[in-house]
């Protein structure tokens, strides 16, 4: 069974530029997450998905930050623009169904704002 | 505020030495808890998880303990082995926190 998958691995972008993040989650999973981890750090919650209903927005800057799962499978995550402390790894997750479940994450997308 | 956090950043041990990390979290609501292992450049990958109406867990080679007295869990592998080396992070899933995760290394 195919895991999480994201794209791209790697951008490099210019600050106040736009930038966009992807997410498959695993076949199945209802629940889908957005983290960002800064270098040294544990991963933060950005966004939390229940189908298609973003349930737990609460720590995403919504001035610069939107995320979508419009057929409640694929999910992006854009900045826009994107400031110099936006550089980060953008993590993806997914469980079967609620908070009290495993998530499974994928390999993130390693963002650098020059 | 509530947060999770470990006590050691770092953690040295010999190959086949057991390996203790810990954990403490201050939010009393927590109900369940999840260890994961952070290899370089790779996302968080579930090790065990944890429920609050339980004080112990085993799965090959890792244990688990809770202590809802004290708010404190701890992650012991036994026989490190090099695989191992990798950063270990607590989380509890009621507010989605992360500890800051504690640097496991192996040495040989």
């Amino acid at each position: 069974e195919a895991g999480v998958v994201q794209s791209p691995r790697y951008k490099i972008i210019e600050k106040k530029q736009p930038v966009a993040f992807w997410c498959n989650p695993i076949s199945g999973h209802n629940t889908l997450y957005w983290y960002r981890q800064n270098l040294g750090q544990g991963p933060e919650l950005l966004i939390r998905y229940e189908n298609e209903e973003a349930v737990d927005d609460s720590q995403l800057p919504k001035d610069r930050f939107s995320a979508e799962r419009l057929k409640g499978v694929d999910s992006t995550l854009k900045i826009q623009p994107a400031e110099l402390g936006d550089s980060a790894v953008y993590l993806c997750a997914s469980s079967s169904g609620g908070a009290q479940e495993t998530q499974y994450f994928g390999p993130g997308t390693r963002l650098l704002v020059l | 505020g509530e947060s999770v956090g470990l006590h050691l950043p770092t953690l040295s041990v010999q190959e086949g030495d057991n390996s203790i990390i810990n954990c403490a979290y201050s939010n009393s609501a927590s109900d369940y808890f999840i260890w994961y292992k952070q290899e370089s450049g790779k996302g968080p990958q579930f090790i065990i998880d944890i429920r609050s109406n339980m004080d112990k867990r085993q799965g090959q080679r890792v244990t688990v303990l809770l202590n809802k007295t004290v708010k404190h869990l701890s992650l012991q592998i036994a026989a490190t082995q090099p695989g191992d080396s990798a950063v270990y992070f607590c989380a509890e899933n009621n507010d989605m926190r992360f500890g800051a995760g504690t640097r496991l290394t192996v040495k040989p």
